[in-house]
């Protein structure tokens, strides 16, 4: 157990639609990352929150937001959802965002149907 | 470009033998390299850390190496056990603007 939660586990929802996935860091990370896996892909990486600020971003489509709130949760926000969202998103987080060690949550799958 | 490659994609050993997977990659200016095991599924975990003055390091049956000059590490596994069977994934992070690069991942099964 890493110490990271998502919610929820698993997500099954239809094209167009929008969810909300969530994740609570580590207790005393600042740091929140997300990554989108697709099946039998490697992780892309999609945005990095420090402390309530956007960090960096990466490969995130802008149907896709995020945003890490005042107690360092974050939630990433899935719009306009196509069949190609379907993957396990996951969030990491870590102490500060330079070069320690990221933790990993177990995942939220997402089935788009 | 800074990009991370594995190889190889996929393999396949008996249980009790070894195997050695490797990462080259191209990151610029470097500042560390990690490698991750990933079970089908789940989150990766951390296997080891490098730095650039660090040439092996071990976490039980697992042994990295690094060679900074060639750009080149490798992830080795002893005496394979059916739970290994997972992702290998080797991830470089970049000095300037810390930014992360993931390789694809090489994808091991154990077989009894």
């Amino acid at each position: 157990d890493s110490g990271v939660t998502q919610t929820p586990k698993h997500l099954i929802t239809a094209t167009g639609q929008r969810v909300t996935l969530r994740c609570s860091p580590r207790s005393g990370d600042l740091s929140v990352y997300w990554y989108q896996q697709s099946l039998d892909q490697g992780l892309q990486f999609l945005i990095q929150y420090y402390n309530g600020e956007e960090r960096a971003k990466g490969n995130i489509l802008e149907r896709f937001s995020a945003q890490q709130f005042p107690d360092l949760h974050s939630e990433l926000n899935l719009s306009s959802l196509e069949l190609g969202d379907s993957a396990l998103y996951f969030c990491a987080s870590s102490v500060e965002g330079g070069g320690y060690e990221q933790y990993f949550g177990p995942g939220t799958r997402l089935t788009v149907t | 470009k800074n990009q991370v490659e594995q190889s190889p994609q996929s393999l396949i050993i008996l249980e009790g033998k070894n195997c050695t997977l490797q990462c080259n990659y191209t990151v610029s200016p470097f500042s560390n390299l990690r490698w991750y095991k990933q079970d089908t599924g789940r989150g990766p975990v951390s296997l080891t850390i490098m730095t650039f003055s660090e040439n092996t390091k071990s976490n039980g049956r697992y042994t990295a190496t690094l060679d900074a000059d060639t750009k080149q590490s490798s992830l080795h596994i002893t005496a394979s056990q059916l739970s290994d069977s997972a992702s290998y994934i080797c991830v470089v992070r970049r000095a300037a603007g810390n930014k992360l690069t993931f390789g694809g991942g090489t994808r091991v099964l154990v077989k009894p």
